[in-house]
């Protein structure tokens, strides 16, 4: 049982390059999420998910996209890299959205 | 929208001492969760510990506590014994009862640990 893995560990992005953050749980849980942390900072949700083809905005979701296909996956799209999308993302999922969030290890990606 | 305010940006304790972390938190709420998450050097989030409102009694993990007081809402966590291990980034998040929309995080409190 792995949890929730997340790939890659770490990315450099040109500006004006896109990528996909890979996420995958294999808790069969329904809800997923993407964070990101900026330095000094808490978590800022930018997505989330309650069930396969369903996502909605959290707090700070310009410049980025969702889709969920599956249970198990939940990958983050970043199109059009910008210095300030520079962060460290995080993949999260519960079995229910009262229920404890278990993290990926995150992905750290510098946009130069 | 909820805010999460932690007050102690660094805080530092001898080990085997007892160490408070503070949070307070916004919400007009009176059904929603609460939870204290660890992050050491190497990124990972980890639960140390979770509140529901409705529940009048504090939670305990092992070393770990919390003091809720939900008019004044606050939500502290007690670290008993603290241990080299102790060391990281504390977060305190809140979770509406009511919605799927993620957790609200404070900005953390580093803690140090003195051997």
């Amino acid at each position: 049982n792995a949890g929730v893995t997340q790939t890659p560990k770490f990315r450099i992005l040109k500006i004006g390059q896109s990528m996909t953050l890979q996420c995958t749980q294999d808790m069969n849980h329904n809800y997923m999420y993407w964070y990101r942390q900026d330095p000094g900072m808490g978590l800022k949700l930018i997505y989330y998910s309650v069930g396969a083809g369903i996502t909605d905005k959290g707090e700070v979701p310009n410049g980025y996209n969702v889709s969920r296909s599956t249970t198990e996956d939940f990958p983050l799209r970043l199109e059009l890299a910008a210095p300030s999308q520079t962060s460290v993302y995080f993949c999260a999922s519960s079995p229910l959205f009262r229920e404890t969030q278990y993290f990926g290890p995150g992905t750290r990606l510098l946009v130069l | 929208a909820q805010t999460v305010t932690q007050s102690q940006p660094e805080m530092s304790v001898q080990e085997a001492e007892t160490v408070t972390l503070s949070c307070t938190y916004d919400t007009s709420e009176s059904d929603y969760y609460l939870f204290w998450y660890k992050q050491p050097p190497s990124r990972q989030m980890i639960l140390v510990i979770r509140q529901e409102a409705y529940k009048q009694q504090n939670a305990t993990e092992n070393r770990f506590s919390v003091n809720f007081q939900k008019a004044a809402k606050s939500f502290s966590l007690k670290i008993s014994d603290s241990q080299l291990g102790d060391a990281a980034m504390y977060f305190c998040a809140y979770n509406s009862g009511g919605g799927a929309d993620g957790l609200t995080f404070g900005k953390g409190t580093h803690l140090i640990i003195q051997p």
